[in-house]
């Protein structure tokens, strides 16, 4: 089976730095997601990992250890409307990886 | 520019109605899912297609069926809506077959069975 976890919610302050975990369980890895849905809104895709390491993409980068099953989420630079649930997930084995497995999303509330 | 269009925003119905929930994607795209979103339990997946008139159970298809008819629709039916069904539905759709693609998702469907 398939496992993800990340925390329920986090607040941080405009302007700072936030890191958003994912510890991940899955048999046979092809790849990490990460999606941003604003409230009453659809996920939209942030960033996909394969390789161990930090992907930088402007103010967002996404980190993979592979070994440790390990993700995070890093947002530089808060800004209001960074105030959305982030959802990790990996590829569905059992769908011969077309559908994807979701974490059940941390929700970030950015305070002034 | 990709675009996932679900025919319903809202929708309220009655217990035991059928309800039919459509999905339009205009990228030409051989995948499709339906995943349904509940709070503390995020999305999961209930029915997925890799082709026309193919269908693959996701896991918790009890209670739903899809049609895929034409690649670009993808159907959800819920032949007898029960309250346990109410849900935020969220259609997507992805490029690749046989490999992992970004999916791309409708605004998605609230439905309330009453």
């Amino acid at each position: 089976g398939q496992n993800i976890d990340q925390p329920t919610e986090m607040t941080a302050t405009e302007g700072a730095i936030v890191q958003i975990n994912c510890t991940y369980q899955t048999s046979g890895f092809n790849g990490l997601f990460w999606y941003q849905q604003h409230a009453g809104e659809a996920p939209t895709f942030l960033s996909y990992n394969v390789l161990d390491g930090l992907e930088e993409k402007g103010r967002f980068s996404s980190f993979l250890s592979r070994s440790k099953g390990y993700s995070y989420l890093l947002l530089k630079e808060l800004q209001m409307k960074d105030s959305a649930s982030y959802l990790c997930a990996v590829p569905t084995m059992d769908t011969g990886r077309r559908a994807l497995t979701f974490g059940s999303g941390t929700r970030l509330q950015v305070q002034p | 520019d990709v675009k996932v269009t679900q025919s319903s925003r809202y929708l309220v119905k009655r217990t035991g109605e059928k309800v039919f929930l459509e999905c339009v994607q205009d990228m030409d795209h051989e995948n499709m899912f339906w995943y349904r979103q509940d709070p503390g339990l995020g999305l999961r997946l209930i029915y997925f297609s890799y082709d026309v008139k193919m269908k693959e159970k996701g896991d918790i298809p009890e209670g739903y069926s899809v049609s895929r008819e034409k690649k670009e629709r993808f159907s959800l039916i819920l032949e007898s809506a029960s309250t346990n069904q109410t849900s935020m539905y969220l259609c997507a759709s992805s490029v690749l077959s046989g490999d992992t693609g970004e999916l791309f998702f409708g605004e998605g469907s609230r439905l309330t069975v009453l």
